[in-house]
């Protein structure tokens, strides 16, 4: 009952330094997806990915990369941290059914400070 | 033609009362809107979602209104709790879209 599980759950970071935050789904889902949230801003889509080997940018991807080397794992990297990506982050994962349309199961979130 | 209007920001519902949360959209061609429901410190998780070929979907206390005419669709708490207190996100999708657009979010609190 994993589900989708983000690591690490708080980090602080210094302006400039670079890291990578974790996701892994075991629900065998095709498509996975980065967002952040801000308050008051809602969810927005920072990258997502189709499936193995195909990644795509959403509205907020600047400041960020992401790969997807298997169907289980899909790891975000900031490079040269900046205030402004002080946030929350989420990873998510979808199966679509043609019946009940895209539901996605979101991890439980990494809070991000950069300083 | 992307977005997704929410409103209210915020609400304060008395317990047992009626909590409505409001959402619009531009775009005609999508059709399939979820609620997500968002507790603190925990990631979304979907609590009900309606196609446009129905105007209302109901399943315990949440109800989903949908007014194709409009291009608008409500989320109705009835007998509210405060364990409904919560964040509240719209979304909507195109067939076939591997993506959903949110709204902005609401956060409600329901006063004992």
């Amino acid at each position: 009952n994993a589900g989708v599980t983000q690591t690490p759950k708080f980090r602080i970071l210094k302006i400039g330094q670079s890291m990578t935050l974790q996701c892994a789904q075991d629900m065998n889902h095709n498509y996975m997806y980065w967002y952040r949230q801000d308050p008051g801003m809602g969810l927005k889509l920072i990258y997502y990915s189709v499936g193995a080997g195909i990644t795509d940018k959403g509205e907020v991807p600047n400041g960020y990369n992401v790969s997807r080397s298997t169907t289980e794992d899909f790891p975000l990297r900031l490079e040269l941290a900046a205030p402004s990506q002080t946030s929350v982050y989420f990873c998510a994962s979808s199966s679509q059914d043609r019946y009940s349309g895209n539901t996605i199961y979101f991890g439980e979130g990494s809070w991000l400070t950069v300083v | 033609q992307q977005q997704v209007k929410q409103s209210p920001q915020s609400l304060i519902v008395q317990k047992g009362g009626i909590s409505i949360i409001n959402c619009a959209y531009e775009n005609t061609a999508f059709d399939y809107f979820p609620w997500y429901q968002q507790f603190p410190g925990k990631g979304p998780a979907l609590l009900i979602a309606i196609r446009p070929d129905v105007s209302e979907k109901k399943e315990g206390r949440f109800t989903i209104s949908f007014n194709k005419s409009a291009k608008q669709f409500s989320l109705h708490i009835m007998d509210s709790q405060p364990g409904d207190s919560a964040t509240y996100f719209c979304a909507a999708s195109k067939p076939g879209a591997q993506k959903l657009v949110f709204g902005q979010g609401t956060r409600l609190t329901i006063n004992p």
